[in-house]
């Protein structure tokens, strides 16, 4: 079963680029047509897609925040990675990592653990 | 705001059955097959229901889910106290050509 990990700082100066590594066991991040998703979830508030890379390479972003992120991926070592630029306090969320499930649907079946980042001098 | 609306809250005795919505349109849930997750405190979200209506092994059979045009529902049945989490419903919405999330629904067992 495929599993994801989160990396990365967990404290980020305000318009400073956020940097994060999904570690992905189980499974090569390569192969079987899934989409590799990053989500967050603001303190207390529900959960928000980022945008995601597929198994091709191909990327697609929320529109809300396409100007400001990049999705890239790793097959060496199966990791895929988010960057997100000129940050504020407004990005400070947890930040999971996702795939799809077999059906190739798009939607998240599984995640990692997630990983809060503060956004703050 | 959540592409997706789901009642903030809802809540149930033990051994009740609850029902929690997830209103959308003809761009995901009507197009799209719909997942559903439990998120307990300081956790990750966990697939409880995907494909509209199937379980994950692991997951009880009190756990249904089904869909109905533009809208779907998560019942829970015989609730028991472990089972007051926040819920979330999903799906992809072709429109924005990616997952869309309901806002959350925090259910308390009474």
């Amino acid at each position: 079963q495929v599993q994801l990990q989160e990396s990365g700082p967990g404290l980020v100066k305000p318009s400073q680029t956020l940097s994060l590594t999904c570690t992905v066991s189980g499974g090569s991040i390569s192969s079987g047509g899934y989409y590799w998703s990053w989500i967050r979830q603001h303190p207390g508030k529900g959960l928000e897609w980022i945008g995601y890379i597929y198994s091709s390479g191909s990327t697609y972003y929320n529109p809300s925040l396409k100007s400001r992120v990049t999705l890239s991926v790793d097959t060496s070592k199966n990791k895929f990675s988010l960057k997100l630029s000129s940050v504020t306090a407004a990005d400070t969320a947890v930040y999971y990592c996702a795939r799809d499930g077999q059906g190739g649907t798009g939607t998240p079946e599984y995640w990692g653990q997630g990983t809060l980042v503060t956004v703050s001098s | 705001q959540s592409v997706l609306t789901q009642p903030p809250s809802a809540s149930g005795t033990l051994g009740q059955r609850v029902t929690i919505s997830c209103s959308g349109s003809s761009s995901n849930i009507r197009s799209n097959t719909v997942n559903w997750y439990q998120q307990l405190p300081g956790t990750a979200p966990k697939l409880l229901i995907y494909g509209s209506n199937q379980r994950p092994s692991g997951v009880p059979d009190r756990f249904s889910g089904s869909k109905s045009g533009t809208s779907a529902s998560l019942a829970i049945s015989g609730l028991q106290s472990e089972d007051e989490a926040d819920y979330y419903c999903a799906a992809w919405d072709d429109s924005l050509n990616g997952p869309v999330f309901g806002g959350g629904t925090k259910l308390t067992v009474l």
